[in-house]
C-alpha cells in the first residue's frame, strides 16, 4: 500500500485566496483524520470523520475552514479565504477501527 | 532560528546508550496510546502502540511502559542510533471516540 497521499506538499498563496488541501487514505481505513502543527500549538485535531460522516469537528478553528469527504478514498481540507495565520503543516491520518493509525507526510501551506 | 512556540525537551544522548523519553498524559479513560517519530520535512511515524491492559510491549529496541496510576507513559530506545535523531510524541485515544491527542514532544539528539 502506498500509505496515506497528500497533495500538494507544499501551497503558497496570498491572503484571502482558496487553498484547497487533499488527502487519500489507506485503502480499508474507516476513519481519517486531519491535524494541523505550528510551533505554536504542536498537532492540533482539526476534524475528523468515520466511514465518511464527521465526527468531530470541534477543532476547526473558524468557518473559513471546512472538510469534506465525498467517498471512502477522498477527502478536502478547504481554507476560504485564506489569511497568514493559517500558515501551518496540514496532515491527514487514517485508520481501521481506532487502530493502525497512519500519517501522511503533510502540506506546508504559506500565507502571505 | 526558532521563533517564539512550544519549547521543545530535549534529550542529548550518546550513540550506543539507551534513551528513555517521557510522556504524561491527561485523560484516565484513554485506552489506547501510541509513540510516534517525526524527522523533519516528515509527516508522523508509527513506531509502537500499548493497550490500556497491558503495562509493557517491545518492539524492536523499543519499549513502551504504561503506568495508569500515575498516567505516565514512557518510550525505551535500546542502543540509540544516529537515525533515532528526531522528535517524538505520545499520542492517547480516549474510550468514547477514535481521535489522538497528541502530547507536545521531545527531540532527541544522538551525538555521535
Amino acid at each position: 500500500d502506498a500509505g496515506v497521499i497528500q497533495s500538494p506538499r507544499h501551497e503558497v498563496t496570498e491572503m484571502g485566496q482558496e487553498v484547497t488541501l487533499r488527502c487519500k487514505p489507506i485503502s480499508g481505513h474507516d476513519y481519517l483524520f486531519w491535524y494541523r502543527q505550528t510551533m505554536m500549538r504542536g498537532l492540533e485535531l482539526l476534524i475528523y470523520f468515520n466511514n465518511n460522516v464527521p465526527i468531530d469537528d470541534s477543532g476547526m478553528p473558524e468557518d473559513r475552514f471546512s472538510a469534506k469527504m465525498p467517498n471512502a478514498s477522498f477527502s478536502t481540507l478547504k481554507i476560504q479565504p485564506s489569511e497568514p495565520r493559517d500558515s501551518a503543516v496540514y496532515f491527514c491520518a487514517s485508520s481501521y477501527q481506532g487502530t493502525g493509525y497512519t500519517f501522511g507526510s503533510g502540506t506546508r501551506l504559506t500565507v502571505v | 532560528g526558532e521563533s517564539v512556540g512550544l519549547h521543545l525537551p530535549t534529550l542529548s544522548v550518546q550513540e550506543g546508550d539507551n534513551s528513555i523519553i517521557n510522556c504524561a498524559y491527561s485523560n484516565s479513560a484513554s485506552d489506547y496510546f501510541i509513540w510516534y517519530k517525526q524527522e523533519s520535512g516528515k509527516g508522523p511515524q508509527f513506531i509502537i502502540d500499548i493497550r490500556s491492559n497491558m503495562d509493557k510491549r517491545q518492539g524492536q529496541r523499543v519499549t513502551v511502559l504504561l503506568n495508569k496510576t500515575v498516567k505516565h507513559l514512557s518510550l525505551q530506545i535500546a542502543a540509540t542510533q544516529p537515525g533515532d535523531s528526531a522528535v517524538y510524541f505520545c499520542a492517547e485515544k480516549g474510550a468514547a471516540g477514535n481521535k489522538l491527542t497528541f502530547g507536545g514532544g521531545t527531540r532527541v539528539l544522538v551525538k555521535p
